[in-house]
């Protein structure tokens, strides 16, 4: 089944040290790739996302993702945390020519120590 | 900016009984999703619905569970007789088209229902 890992359950920063959040993704087909954050009390919020070219994707508030098709790999990167940046990040994937539906990761907690 | 809104936030029910979760997605959006999160667990899909017919569910989405589309505005999930197990938060998302493969078809979710079953 398709499935998708997300290496760290907790990652503890200090602030304006850099980030990079793993995301691995199990299926052959064609993707399309997602990070979703969720501030604490919040609701999930897009992040950024990858549907085709570029493989380097730029969200909001500095956040940045590669796309590495052949390591089937879609990790997060912020080369300078803020203590804002304190939240859940999930990756998910939606599979092409599927109903749509979002495969989630299990989550990664990130703590920024101000 | 829009937003999905989901009501109760909160929801505390005795196992066996039925509880409605209601949510209004976006206004013109044509997708309506329902996701879980036991806690410790990941999201996890429940069921997509389109037209006011289901166009996929999971295999968590069985005879206990439906979905209804009431009105113009409101998306509704009903567990019927509910179990421990139910415990989790519900999470309501909308978008325009499925697939994902566009920017219209990006996912929009709410701030979720907490569902305590005791």
């Amino acid at each position: 089944a398709q499935s998708v890992s997300q290496h760290n359950h907790h990652v503890i920063l200090s602030e304006a040290a850099s980030l990079e959040l793993g995301c691995n993704y199990s299926y052959g087909g064609t993707v399309n790739l997602f990070w979703y954050v969720q501030y604490p009390g919040q609701h999930l919020q897009l992040l950024l996302k990858y549907f085709s070219g570029d493989p380097l994707v730029k969200g909001i508030k500095g956040f940045e993702a590669e796309f590495i098709k052949s390591k089937f790999s879609f990790n997060l990167r912020k080369p300078s945390v803020q203590w804002s940046d304190t939240a859940e990040y999930f990756c998910a994937v939606i599979l092409r020519g599927s109903q749509g539906n979002l495969i989630f990761g299990k989550g990664t907690k990130l703590s920024v120590k101000p | 900016e829009p937003e999905v809104t989901q009501t109760p936030s909160h929801q505390v029910t005795q196992m066996g009984q039925e509880v409605i979760l209601r949510c209004v997605p976006i206004s013109n959006h044509l997708y309506f999703y329902w996701y879980r999160q036991i806690l410790g667990q990941k999201v996890e899909f429940l069921v997509s619905f389109y037209n006011n017919e289901i166009s996929e569910k999971s295999e968590i989405f069985d005879d206990q569970f439906s979905v209804e589309r009431p009105d113009g505005s409101n998306f509704t999930l009903k567990i019927r007789s509910t179990k421990l197990e139910d415990s989790a938060m519900y999470f309501c998302a909308s978008s325009v088209f499925k697939g994902g493969g566009r920017a219209t078809d990006t996912q929009y979710f709410g701030p979720g229902t907490r569902l305590t079953v005791l």
